[in-house]
Protein backbone atom coordinates (compact mmCIF):
# COMPACT_ATOMS: atom_id res chain seq x y z
CA UNK A 1 0.00 0.00 0.00
CA UNK A 2 0.58 3.62 0.07
CA UNK A 3 0.47 6.62 2.81
CA UNK A 4 -1.25 9.14 1.42
CA UNK A 5 -1.64 12.70 2.97
CA UNK A 6 -4.01 15.89 1.81
CA UNK A 7 -4.35 19.39 2.76
CA UNK A 8 -6.23 21.00 3.82
CA UNK A 9 -8.17 18.18 5.39
CA UNK A 10 -11.32 20.85 5.63
CA UNK A 11 -12.14 24.17 4.54
CA UNK A 12 -15.28 26.25 3.80
CA UNK A 13 -14.64 28.91 1.01
CA UNK A 14 -16.71 32.06 -0.22
CA UNK A 15 -17.93 32.15 -3.63
CA UNK A 16 -15.90 33.10 -6.61
CA UNK A 17 -12.82 32.40 -5.08
CA UNK A 18 -10.37 29.43 -5.76
CA UNK A 19 -8.89 26.65 -3.30
CA UNK A 20 -5.76 24.35 -4.32
CA UNK A 21 -5.63 20.87 -2.68
CA UNK A 22 -2.38 19.24 -2.06
CA UNK A 23 -1.53 14.91 -2.09
CA UNK A 24 1.96 13.73 -1.63
CA UNK A 25 2.41 10.35 -1.18
CA UNK A 26 5.02 8.36 0.50
CA UNK A 27 6.76 6.75 -2.49
CA UNK A 28 6.85 7.53 -6.27
CA UNK A 29 3.74 6.14 -8.19
CA UNK A 30 2.92 5.87 -11.64
CA UNK A 31 -1.02 6.91 -11.10
CA UNK A 32 -2.38 9.52 -9.57
CA UNK A 33 -6.11 10.05 -9.77
CA UNK A 34 -8.38 13.03 -7.97
CA UNK A 35 -12.38 11.95 -7.00
CA UNK A 36 -15.04 14.05 -5.60
CA UNK A 37 -17.85 12.61 -4.06
CA UNK A 38 -21.29 15.03 -3.19
CA UNK A 39 -23.44 14.96 -0.16
CA UNK A 40 -25.48 11.46 -0.48
CA UNK A 41 -23.47 10.56 -3.52
CA UNK A 42 -21.10 7.73 -4.71
CA UNK A 43 -17.40 8.83 -5.68
CA UNK A 44 -16.72 10.29 -8.85
CA UNK A 45 -13.54 10.23 -11.02
CA UNK A 46 -12.84 14.17 -11.95
CA UNK A 47 -9.49 13.48 -13.72
CA UNK A 48 -6.45 11.23 -14.05
CA UNK A 49 -3.03 13.29 -12.99
CA UNK A 50 -0.31 12.86 -15.86
CA UNK A 51 3.03 13.42 -14.42
CA UNK A 52 4.89 15.36 -17.09
CA UNK A 53 1.71 16.29 -19.50
CA UNK A 54 -1.80 17.87 -19.01
CA UNK A 55 -4.36 16.19 -17.18
CA UNK A 56 -7.07 13.60 -18.43
CA UNK A 57 -10.28 14.84 -17.77
CA UNK A 58 -13.61 12.74 -17.39
CA UNK A 59 -16.34 13.57 -18.93
CA UNK A 60 -18.29 16.47 -17.60
CA UNK A 61 -15.34 18.31 -15.97
CA UNK A 62 -12.61 20.53 -17.67
CA UNK A 63 -8.96 22.28 -16.78
CA UNK A 64 -10.61 25.83 -16.67
CA UNK A 65 -12.30 24.55 -14.06
CA UNK A 66 -10.44 21.95 -12.44
CA UNK A 67 -6.40 22.19 -12.95
CA UNK A 68 -4.32 19.83 -12.06
CA UNK A 69 -0.41 19.68 -11.32
CA UNK A 70 1.75 17.00 -11.48
CA UNK A 71 5.37 18.07 -11.37
CA UNK A 72 6.89 14.66 -9.81
CA UNK A 73 5.68 10.94 -9.31
CA UNK A 74 4.78 11.52 -5.42
CA UNK A 75 2.65 14.69 -5.83
CA UNK A 76 -0.23 16.69 -6.98
CA UNK A 77 -2.60 19.46 -6.81
CA UNK A 78 -6.49 20.07 -7.52
CA UNK A 79 -7.57 23.69 -7.48
CA UNK A 80 -11.38 24.04 -7.59
CA UNK A 81 -11.68 27.28 -9.51
CA UNK A 82 -14.61 30.31 -9.77
CA UNK A 83 -16.21 27.80 -6.54
CA UNK A 84 -20.25 27.77 -6.31
CA UNK A 85 -22.05 26.20 -3.63
CA UNK A 86 -22.26 23.15 -5.63
CA UNK A 87 -18.65 22.84 -5.76
CA UNK A 88 -18.93 21.76 -1.59
CA UNK A 89 -17.87 18.27 -1.59
CA UNK A 90 -15.47 15.74 -0.53
CA UNK A 91 -12.49 15.89 -3.07
CA UNK A 92 -9.98 12.61 -2.67
CA UNK A 93 -6.89 11.85 -4.12
CA UNK A 94 -5.94 8.13 -5.04
CA UNK A 95 -2.90 6.44 -6.35
CA UNK A 96 -2.50 3.25 -7.86
CA UNK A 97 0.77 0.70 -7.03
CA UNK A 98 2.86 -0.18 -10.09
CA UNK A 99 2.17 -3.48 -10.83
CA UNK A 100 -1.14 -4.10 -8.72
CA UNK A 101 -5.00 -3.66 -9.57
CA UNK A 102 -5.92 -1.97 -6.42
CA UNK A 103 -5.82 1.86 -5.96
CA UNK A 104 -5.56 3.44 -2.54
CA UNK A 105 -7.30 6.57 -0.93
CA UNK A 106 -5.99 10.12 0.98
CA UNK A 107 -7.67 10.81 3.26
CA UNK A 108 -9.91 13.74 2.01
CA UNK A 109 -10.74 17.22 1.63
CA UNK A 110 -13.95 18.00 3.12
CA UNK A 111 -14.83 21.32 0.70
CA UNK A 112 -18.13 23.88 2.02
CA UNK A 113 -18.34 26.67 -0.60
CA UNK A 114 -21.29 29.68 1.22
CA UNK B 1 -21.19 3.32 -19.98
CA UNK B 2 -19.38 1.32 -17.35
CA UNK B 3 -21.88 0.59 -14.46
CA UNK B 4 -21.81 -0.61 -11.10
CA UNK B 5 -24.81 -1.03 -9.09
CA UNK B 6 -24.96 -2.06 -5.10
CA UNK B 7 -27.76 -3.42 -3.13
CA UNK B 8 -29.65 -2.79 -0.97
CA UNK B 9 -28.54 0.65 -0.11
CA UNK B 10 -28.86 0.75 3.29
CA UNK B 11 -29.58 -1.97 5.96
CA UNK B 12 -30.12 -1.70 9.73
CA UNK B 13 -28.86 -4.88 11.64
CA UNK B 14 -28.71 -5.81 15.18
CA UNK B 15 -25.35 -6.72 16.39
CA UNK B 16 -24.71 -10.54 16.08
CA UNK B 17 -26.31 -10.49 12.95
CA UNK B 18 -24.53 -11.56 9.51
CA UNK B 19 -25.16 -9.28 6.55
CA UNK B 20 -24.71 -9.79 2.89
CA UNK B 21 -23.96 -7.21 0.95
CA UNK B 22 -24.30 -7.06 -3.24
CA UNK B 23 -22.56 -5.53 -6.32
CA UNK B 24 -23.06 -6.10 -9.73
CA UNK B 25 -21.16 -4.68 -12.48
CA UNK B 26 -21.68 -3.88 -16.52
CA UNK B 27 -17.89 -2.81 -17.81
CA UNK B 28 -15.47 -3.08 -20.61
CA UNK B 29 -12.27 -4.29 -19.84
CA UNK B 30 -12.71 -5.66 -16.55
CA UNK B 31 -9.63 -5.61 -14.39
CA UNK B 32 -10.09 -6.27 -10.91
CA UNK B 33 -13.35 -5.46 -8.18
CA UNK B 34 -12.37 -3.91 -4.79
CA UNK B 35 -14.67 -3.25 -1.84
CA UNK B 36 -14.14 -0.65 0.74
CA UNK B 37 -15.36 0.83 3.92
CA UNK B 38 -15.59 4.83 4.14
CA UNK B 39 -17.07 6.11 7.44
CA UNK B 40 -15.56 9.90 7.28
CA UNK B 41 -14.05 10.71 4.57
CA UNK B 42 -11.54 8.10 2.84
CA UNK B 43 -12.50 4.86 1.72
CA UNK B 44 -10.26 1.63 3.28
CA UNK B 45 -9.22 -0.84 1.23
CA UNK B 46 -11.04 -4.31 2.17
CA UNK B 47 -10.33 -6.45 -0.52
CA UNK B 48 -9.28 -6.79 -4.49
CA UNK B 49 -10.37 -9.28 -6.48
CA UNK B 50 -9.39 -10.92 -9.75
CA UNK B 51 -10.81 -14.47 -9.84
CA UNK B 52 -13.74 -16.34 -9.86
CA UNK B 53 -14.93 -18.24 -6.89
CA UNK B 54 -11.76 -17.30 -4.79
CA UNK B 55 -12.99 -16.36 -1.44
CA UNK B 56 -11.01 -13.25 0.33
CA UNK B 57 -10.52 -13.22 4.06
CA UNK B 58 -10.19 -10.91 6.59
CA UNK B 59 -11.06 -11.75 9.84
CA UNK B 60 -15.31 -11.28 9.76
CA UNK B 61 -15.61 -9.97 6.90
CA UNK B 62 -14.89 -12.33 3.40
CA UNK B 63 -15.89 -11.47 -0.55
CA UNK B 64 -15.81 -13.54 -3.66
CA UNK B 65 -16.38 -12.60 -7.39
CA UNK B 66 -18.65 -14.17 -10.11
CA UNK B 67 -16.83 -13.61 -13.41
CA UNK B 68 -19.33 -15.49 -15.13
CA UNK B 69 -22.93 -13.59 -13.65
CA UNK B 70 -20.71 -10.17 -13.18
CA UNK B 71 -21.46 -10.24 -9.64
CA UNK B 72 -19.13 -10.07 -6.09
CA UNK B 73 -20.77 -10.30 -2.05
CA UNK B 74 -19.54 -8.89 1.10
CA UNK B 75 -19.98 -11.32 4.13
CA UNK B 76 -19.56 -9.36 7.23
CA UNK B 77 -20.37 -11.92 10.20
CA UNK B 78 -20.77 -11.41 13.82
CA UNK B 79 -21.39 -7.68 13.43
CA UNK B 80 -20.33 -4.82 15.66
CA UNK B 81 -21.32 -1.24 16.09
CA UNK B 82 -18.15 -0.82 14.71
CA UNK B 83 -19.12 -2.08 11.06
CA UNK B 84 -21.14 0.97 10.68
CA UNK B 85 -19.84 2.53 7.33
CA UNK B 86 -20.81 3.01 4.23
CA UNK B 87 -19.42 0.13 1.99
CA UNK B 88 -18.01 1.32 -1.75
CA UNK B 89 -18.01 -1.90 -4.40
CA UNK B 90 -15.60 -0.45 -7.82
CA UNK B 91 -14.59 -2.01 -10.95
CA UNK B 92 -10.81 -1.49 -12.29
CA UNK B 93 -11.24 -0.88 -15.60
CA UNK B 94 -8.65 -0.77 -18.97
CA UNK B 95 -5.04 0.82 -18.87
CA UNK B 96 -6.35 3.84 -18.08
CA UNK B 97 -7.06 2.35 -14.53
CA UNK B 98 -10.50 3.67 -14.25
CA UNK B 99 -12.45 3.09 -11.06
CA UNK B 100 -16.24 3.27 -11.12
CA UNK B 101 -18.13 2.97 -7.81
CA UNK B 102 -21.17 1.46 -7.34
CA UNK B 103 -23.60 3.99 -4.94
CA UNK B 104 -22.38 2.35 -1.78
CA UNK B 105 -24.68 0.27 0.99
CA UNK B 106 -25.25 1.65 4.22
CA UNK B 107 -24.77 -0.10 7.03
CA UNK B 108 -26.43 0.56 10.42
CA UNK B 109 -25.48 -2.11 12.97
CA UNK B 110 -27.08 -1.06 16.27
CA UNK B 111 -27.22 -2.98 19.90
Amino acid sequence: SAVISQKPSRDICQRGTSLTIQCQVDSQVTMMFWYRQQPGQSLTLIATANQGSEATYESGFVIDKFPISRPNLTFSTLTVSNMSPEDSSIYLCSVLISGANEQYFGPGTRLTVT
Amino acid sequence: EDKVVQSPLSLVVHEGDTVTLNCSYEVTNFRSLLWYKQEKKAPTFLFMLTSSGIEKKSGRLSSILDKKELFSILNITATQTGDSAVYLCAVLTGTASKLTFGTGTRLQVTL
